[in-house]
């Protein structure tokens, strides 16, 4: 049972654009999201969060948007440079579950196109 | 600061045996979580060990078990070992939690053949 999904596996963008990464989870219970970015041969590092309470976080290029009524939430990069290229992954989880553990989805990979 | 170290980078082991892999938490860190990430899959949580005890564990067989030290370093041992176990199995720290996000190491890349 998947409750993080993230049905776009890959994603190509120009340099300069912007690069949206979507997530959908099926949980009602999570109120707290994460998004982390991956490079080859390198473990994920956390790039952004977003509780529940919140519909958007920003944090320089990286803006998390959250729609709790259709359970989604997004990443934008603004404007998307060649660096940014690696997989992405969205993480969800709820403070009251005293389980300290993320539910991660599969993964989108970017590709910015200099 | 050091971040999270995983080792070894690479295993090869044969099926039915036994695989040890390590993580050092960046200092000051007390919780450990080990994921696995098979191929074509997200990360699947499988253990967190907080001040040496364990605290949770994901939905995996008891063949898959670990230990935290008093120093927070922790091992994961995984008991006969079955092909599918092939995978990258990565460790991450924390001082509080999820909230602030993992750091995670470069994990271990176990390969059963």
């Amino acid at each position: 049972d998947q409750q993080v999904k993230q049905n776009s596996p890959s994603l190509s963008v120009q340099e300069g654009r912007i690069s949206i990464l979507n997530c959908d989870y099926t949980n009602s219970m999570f109120d707290y999201f994460l998004w982390y970015k991956k490079y080859p041969a390198e473990g994920p590092t956390f790039l952004i969060s977003i509780s529940s309470i919140k519909d958007k976080n920003e944090d320089g290029r990286f803006t998390v948007f959250l729609n709790k009524s259709a359970k989604h939430l997004s990443l934008h990069i603004v404007p998307s440079q060649p660096g940014d290229s690696a997989v992405y992954f969205c993480a969800a989880s709820y403070y009251g579950g005293a389980t300290n553990k993320l539910i991660f989805g599969t993964g989108t990979l970017l590709a910015v196109q200099p | 600061e050091a971040g999270v170290t995983q080792s070894p980078t690479h295993l090869i082991k044969t099926r039915g045996q036994q695989a040890t892999l390590r993580c050092s938490p960046i200092s000051g860190h007390t919780s450990v979580y080990w994921y696995q990430q098979a191929l074509g899959l997200g990360l699947q949580f499988l253990l967190w060990y907080d001040e040496g005890e364990e605290r949770n564990r994901g939905n995996f067989p008891p063949r898959f078990s670990g230990r935290q030290f008093p120093n927070y370093s922790s091992e994961l041992n995984v008991n006969a070992l079955e092909l599918e176990d092939s995978a990258l199995y990565l460790c991450a720290s924390s001082k509080t939690g999820f909230w602030d996000g993992y750091t995670f190491g470069s994990g271990t890349r176990l390969t059963v053949v």
